[in-house]
């Protein structure tokens, strides 16, 4: 899977758009581009995917550079409730098998400031 | 409620007890996974289950044994414990890895220390 590389740490105010950028330089054409986040040491949380077109969902949008190499993650009104850890993975379209696990990096830690 | 959940949710043991830490899913998925979260690590597999009876290695199965009798359970085994294995434990399901836009669910987790 290719890597992602995310910055450390965000803040945003609350009621705000967060927008939470990933590079993904070396993504392949068959590799979806995930997020998920973790609020303080509780199970991971699945965001939304994308593979090539912007996504939107209840919780967030994706948003997918035309050349797949970076993408962002728009949380629309943020609130407290969305300080969290938020990974951004890459993994292959179809699994043959393996290991199948997703891979979590040291993601981008999201501050909502009142 | 769809739900994967986990028990216990903290366990305090000591070195070499065996112990078992149960994992349930109730969305009829084919896929389960355990993970391990260690502090500048981040999550780490530890084994997985593509449908029942069916178990494989992830990066890291030392120390653990896993078993998928039933389709919703899938429990991880500790047979005799060390205090390397104290970390955050989050068992995880999907519908199938067959196609990876299926998403995970991930379980509230699991702290264990073993001392």
């Amino acid at each position: 899977d290719a890597k992602t590389t995310q910055p450390p740490s965000m803040d945003c105010a609350e009621g705000r758009a967060a927008n939470l950028p990933c590079n993904h330089s070396t993504i392949s054409g068959n590799e979806y581009v995930y997020w998920y986040r973790q609020i303080h040491s509780q199970g991971p949380q699945y965001i939304i995917h994308g593979l090539k077109n912007n996504e939107t969902n209840e919780m967030a949008s994706l948003i997918i550079t035309e050349d797949r190499k970076s993408s962002t993650l728009i949380l629309p009104h943020a609130t407290l409730r969305d300080t969290a850890v938020y990974y951004c993975i890459v993994r292959v379209v179809y699994s043959g098998g393996g290991a199948d696990g997703l891979t979590f990096g040291k993601g981008t830690h999201l501050i909502i400031q009142p | 409620e769809a739900q994967v959940t986990q028990n216990p949710r903290y366990l305090i043991t000591v070195t070499g007890k065996k112990l078992t830490v149960t994992c349930s899913q109730n969305m009829n998925h084919e896929y389960m996974s355990w993970y391990r979260q260690d502090p500048g690590l981040g999550l780490r597999q530890i084994y997985y289950s593509m449908n029942v009876e069916v178990t494989d290695k992830g990066d890291v199965p030392e120390g653990y044994k896993v078993s998928r009798k039933e389709k919703r359970n899938f429990p991880l085994i500790l047979e005799s414990p060390s205090p390397n294995q104290t970390s955050l434990y989050f068992c995880a399901s999907s519908l199938s890895t067959r196609q990876a836009s299926y998403e995970q669910y991930f379980g509230p987790g699991t702290r264990l220390t073993v001392t």
